[in-house]
């Protein structure tokens, strides 16, 4: 089973729209989680720490669950600059994260 | 602030060829040096962590290697490429404390021919 595992997509929305979209981890004793954001061919970027409480930054909204072992990532009024892959990220250990396969979303005009 | 450097950012090699890439950090001390490798449409591979000066961890058997001379300075290398290793190479950074969140450099873009 793999560590991180994130629906692929694509998720096509228009302008405007919400998009949310899940990962889950198999590691229990995880302690940090995170979404990272990829544009094509460029490097990882962070995006959001995630915290047990649930957090906002602007229109993103991550939320943990970590009964369900799940992370949640919610984009409001999306923008054509959303547009991008975005990584469900966990650290299981103190040295090493690790990265889900990403999930593509594609913002459409 | 800190600012991560990877070079050369393009780079094609032959078959058998060997193989250098340099990543270093500036604005901070003690990171936490990662090098990972993304396949084409593949998530992130991590290939080599290190946790200080000459302390090389290994995840992935294969022919490459890692050295880190200097606190803020990652090799990547290899003696005879293969076509295999063609991929995005991406050294990231951590601080060696508290949140453990990565910070990526810009890659390095590997074709193998």
């Amino acid at each position: 089973r793999k560590e991180v595992e994130q629906d692929p997509g694509p998720f096509n929305v228009p302008e405007g729209a919400t998009v949310a979209f899940n990962c889950t981890y198999s590691n229990s004793a995880s302690q940090s989680f995170f979404w990272y954001r990829q544009d094509c061919r460029k490097e990882p970027k962070l995006l959001m720490s995630v915290y047990s409480s649930g957090n906002e930054d602007g229109r993103f909204t991550a939320q943990l669950n970590r009964a369900s072992q799940y992370i949640s990532l919610l984009i409001r009024d999306s923008k054509l600059s959303d547009s991008a892959t975005y990584l469900c990220v966990v650290n299981p250990n103190d040295y090493k994260l690790s990265f889900g396969a990403g999930t593509t979303v594609t913002v459409r005009a | 602030s800190q600012t991560i450097h990877q070079w050369p950012a393009t780079l094609v090699q032959p078959v058998g060829s060997p193989l250098s890439l340099e990543c270093t950090v500036e604005g901070t001390s003690n990171p936490n040096l990662y090098w990972y490798r993304q396949a084409a449409g593949r998530g992130l591979q991590l290939l080599f962590y290190s946790v200080g000066i000459g302390q090389i961890s290994s995840e992935v058997p294969q022919n490459l290697s890692a050295s880190r001379p200097q606190d803020r300075q990652f090799i990547l290398s290899s003696k005879k490429l293969l076509l295999s290793d063609s991929g995005f190479y991406l050294c990231a950074w951590s601080p060696g404390t508290g949140p453990n969140e990565q910070y990526f450099g810009p890659g390095t873009r590997l074709t193998v021919t």
